[in-house]
C-alpha cells in the first residue's frame, strides 16, 4: 500500500506564526493529494483538493503546494480556532491512504 | 447542502454482527463513490471500503476484507456497511464520506457524516 508519512506529529504555536506541516508518499501520487482539519468531536472537514485548491469557504491563510511524493500544507498566520489535528490524505491509488496527522496547539 | 447522516452503531460482542447505514442529501446520489472511512478512540483516520455510484465496483481494506460487505441503495439514497465477525480492533467511529475530487484511479473524499460509534467488547 502507498503509505503517507506525515510530520510533525505534534506542533506548538502562536497566534499570528507561520504553520507547515508537510506529507511525504512513498511513490508518485501526483497531485492526488487532499488536505483535512478535524477538531476533537468533529468530522474532518476538507481543506485543500488536488495539493493545492481551496475548498470553497475556507480561509485563505491555509494552503498547500507540492506535487509527486513531497507536500506542504501551510497556515500563514495562525488563528485561535486553527487547533485541530491535520490528515493529509492521497487518492491515486486504493487502498485510500492518510498520513498519521499532525496535532496543533495555540501556545 | 450536503447531508450524511450514519446510524446503526452500538455495542456488541467480539464475533458478532452489525449493519450500519449512511442516508445521503443534498446531491445526486447516484453519481457518487462513497466510502467508509474510520477512526478508533484517540488514533488517526482508516479508510475501509468504497463502491461505485452504481454499486457494481467495491474495494476494501485488507484489515475488513471477507468480513464487511458494503451496499447502497440507489432507490433510498442510502449506504451500508454490513460488517460480520467483529473484533475488538474494529472498535471505532465509522464515517461515511462523499467523493469528492478523484483521480482514475481512486475516490478523494469532500464530504463526511458526523459518525456513528461501534464498541466490540465482551
Amino acid at each position: 500500500d502507498l503509505r503517507m508519512t506525515q510530520s510533525p506529529s505534534s506542533l506548538s504555536a502562536s497566534v499570528g506564526d507561520r504553520v507547515t506541516i508537510t506529507c511525504h508518499a512513498s511513490q508518485d501520487i501526483t497531485n492526488y493529494l487532499n488536505w483535512f482539519q478535524q477538531k476533537p468531536g468533529k468530522a474532518p472537514k476538507l481543506l485543500i483538493y488536488d495539493a493545492s485548491n481551496l475548498e470553497t469557504g475556507v480561509p485563505s491563510r491555509f494552503s498547500g503546494s507540492g506535487s509527486g511524493t513531497d507536500f506542504t500544507f501551510t497556515i500563514s498566520s495562525l488563528q485561535p480556532e486553527d487547533k485541530a489535528t491535520y490528515y493529509c490524505q492521497q487518492y491515486d491509488n486504493l487502498p485510500i491512504t492518510f498520513g498519521q496527522g499532525t496535532r496543533l496547539e495555540i501556545k | 447542502e450536503v447531508q450524511l447522516l450514519e446510524s446503526g452503531g452500538g455495542l456488541v460482542q467480539p464475533g458478532g454482527s452489525l449493519r450500519l447505514s449512511c442516508a445521503a442529501s443534498g446531491f445526486t446520489f447516484t453519481n457518487y463513490a462513497m466510502n467508509w472511512v474510520r477512526q478508533a478512540p484517540g488514533k488517526g483516520l482508516e479508510w475501509v471500503s468504497v463502491i461505485s455510484g452504481s454499486g457494481a465496483g467495491t474495494y476494501y481494506a485488507d484489515s475488513v476484507k471477507g468480513r464487511f460487505t458494503i451496499s447502497r441503495d440507489n432507490s433510498k439514497n442510502t449506504l451500508y456497511l454490513q460488517m460480520n465477525n467483529l473484533r475488538a480492533d474494529d472498535t471505532a467511529m465509522y464515517y461515511c464520506a462523499k467523493e469528492g475530487r478523484s483521480s482514475v484511479s481512486a475516490p478523494g473524499i469532500d464530504y463526511w457524516g458526523q459518525g456513528t460509534l461501534v464498541t466490540v467488547s465482551s
